[in-house]
């Protein structure tokens, strides 16, 4: 059963606290993404990676990173250098760049 | 400035009726992308389409390259519809894509 997972589905973090969230598919697909969304606006892009150890920053990558160490996996992590993290986050896989994308179910950032 | 325009932001339609959705763009594109967001959050591709029109079930897609210009058609519209319909395009460096804030659709029973 092929798909790509996104886990927790919510999450609560103290402000000033390191949070990842995690990111798996098993559909084999090169390109892997990382999408904030905020209500009202469209996807933003956060970061991608178009092969294993190999990322690049999207459009708002300041206060976040990524690793990409295995092809299955591509965690996020929000730092406390973000202002505003409280955010809907959508981690998204396609075969290679620009190609159809799958998306996971999201995960829904507070920061209190 | 948006690279993707979607028009009309809210939609509200009865079941039953023909719905149209629009997606204007300002880049050279390659292919154009439909996607679904369910109201729980989930994301997924629709169509995929370079070229004239695509049908699945009851949604169609057309789209023409010279005017920069898609739709999205719901035939026989029903409350599982609901959704938020978004368009995206692949920028020319083909590694992002533009998306358009999207196109909130509910349909009453």
């Amino acid at each position: 059963d092929g798909g790509i997972t996104q886990s927790p589905k919510y999450l609560f973090r103290k402000e000033g606290q390191n949070v990842t969230l995690s990111c798996e598919q098993n559909l084999n697909h090169d390109a892997m993404y990382w999408y904030r969304q905020d209500p009202g606006q469209g996807l933003r892009l956060i970061y991608y990676s178009q092969i294993v150890n190999d990322f690049q920053k999207g459009d708002i990558a300041e206060g976040y990173s990524v690793s990409r160490e295995k092809k299955e996996s591509f965690p996020l992590t929000v730092t406390s250098a973000q202002k505003n993290p409280t955010a809907f986050y959508l981690c998204a896989s396609s075969l290679s760049l620009a190609d159809t994308q799958y998306f996971g179910p999201g995960t829904r950032l507070t920061v209190l | 400035k948006n690279e993707v325009e979607q028009s009309p932001q809210n939609l509200t339609a009865q079941e039953g009726e023909f719905i149209t959705i629009n997606c204007s763009y300002s880049v050279g594109i390659s292919a154009l992308h439909w996607l679904q967001q369910h109201p729980g959050g989930g994301i997924v591709s629709l169509f995929m389409l370079s070229s004239g029109k695509k049908k699945h079930g009851r949604l169609i897609a057309t789209i023409n390259i010279q005017e920069k210009h898609s739709s999205l058609h719901i035939t026989a519209s029903h409350p599982r519809d609901s959704a938020v319909y978004i368009c995206a395009v692949p920028q020319n460096t083909g590694n992002q894509f533009y998306f358009g804030t999207g196109t909130s659709l509910t349909v009453i029973p």
